[in-house]
């Protein structure tokens, strides 16, 4: 079975705060997502990468950045963070390709800032 | 950019009865794919079942069918026999076919589904 693992599951931290969600995958996926949950907004899209060094910006991606060094690791990082950003964040990944149509997600990070 | 709508925040339903959850999309592509994801509240998400936009039959798995009408770009989730376990939220979600940089799921609201004994 493929695995998506989230390394925290609940986090609190400090406004200001550099904060690291570290996301790692078993199964060799090109492509890895951090989204982000709210009530009554569904999952946005935060940023995404398509293979090793390669990013993009999703929809939301202002007080964000995003590092993937390794194919099998994505992290999002809070540089600051602030009260908004109170919210569960999940990553997700895929294969490349027509394929590779199913998408796998970890089991999500409840962040809260204070 | 596509956009995907549930316009049922919440629904309800009784054990063995059937509920349908409604969910539209908007897209300019012919080529796409369409998601419903199950959240149950140990929150991880749950692939229910799959649309092809190319196929003209509609997906089912055992108790879960879909009604895609691709012309009022219409995708709703019918569960039938409800279980106790299938209270959940549940996401509409959108795939483009085009494999341009990762190929993005966009996600409805959610609707929350209450199954009552």
């Amino acid at each position: 079975d493929v695995k998506v693992t989230q390394s925290s599951r609940y986090l609190v931290k400090r406004t200001g705060e550099k904060v690291f969600l570290e996301c790692v995958q078993d199964m060799d996926h090109e492509n890895m997502f951090w989204y982000r949950q709210d009530p009554g907004l569904g999952l946005r899209l935060i940023y995404f990468s398509y293979d090793v060094k390669m990013k993009e910006k999703g929809d939301i991606p202002e007080g964000y950045s995003v590092s993937r060094e390794k194919k099998e690791r994505f992290s999002l990082i809070l540089e600051s963070a602030s009260t908004n950003q109170t919210s569960m964040y999940l990553c997700a990944s895929r294969r490349q390709g027509r394929s590779g149509n199913t998408i796998y997600f970890g089991e999500g990070s409840w962040l809260t800032v204070v | 950019a596509q956009t995907v709508t549930q316009s049922q925040p919440e629904m309800s339903v009784q054990e063995a009865e059937t509920v349908t959850l409604s969910c539209t999309y908007d897209t300019s592509e012919s080529d796409y794919y369409l998601f419903w994801y199950k959240q149950p509240p140990s929150r991880q998400m749950i692939l229910v079942i799959r649309q092809e936009a190319y196929k003209q039959q509609n997906a089912t798995e055992n108790r879960f069918s879909v009604n895609f009408q691709k012309a009022a770009k219409s995708f709703s989730l019918k569960i039938s026999d409800s279980q106790l376990g299938d209270a959940a939220m549940y996401f509409c979600a959108y795939r483009s076919g085009a494999e341009t940089s990762g190929s993005r799921l966009t996600f409805g609201e959610g609707t929350q589904l209450t199954v009552n004994p």
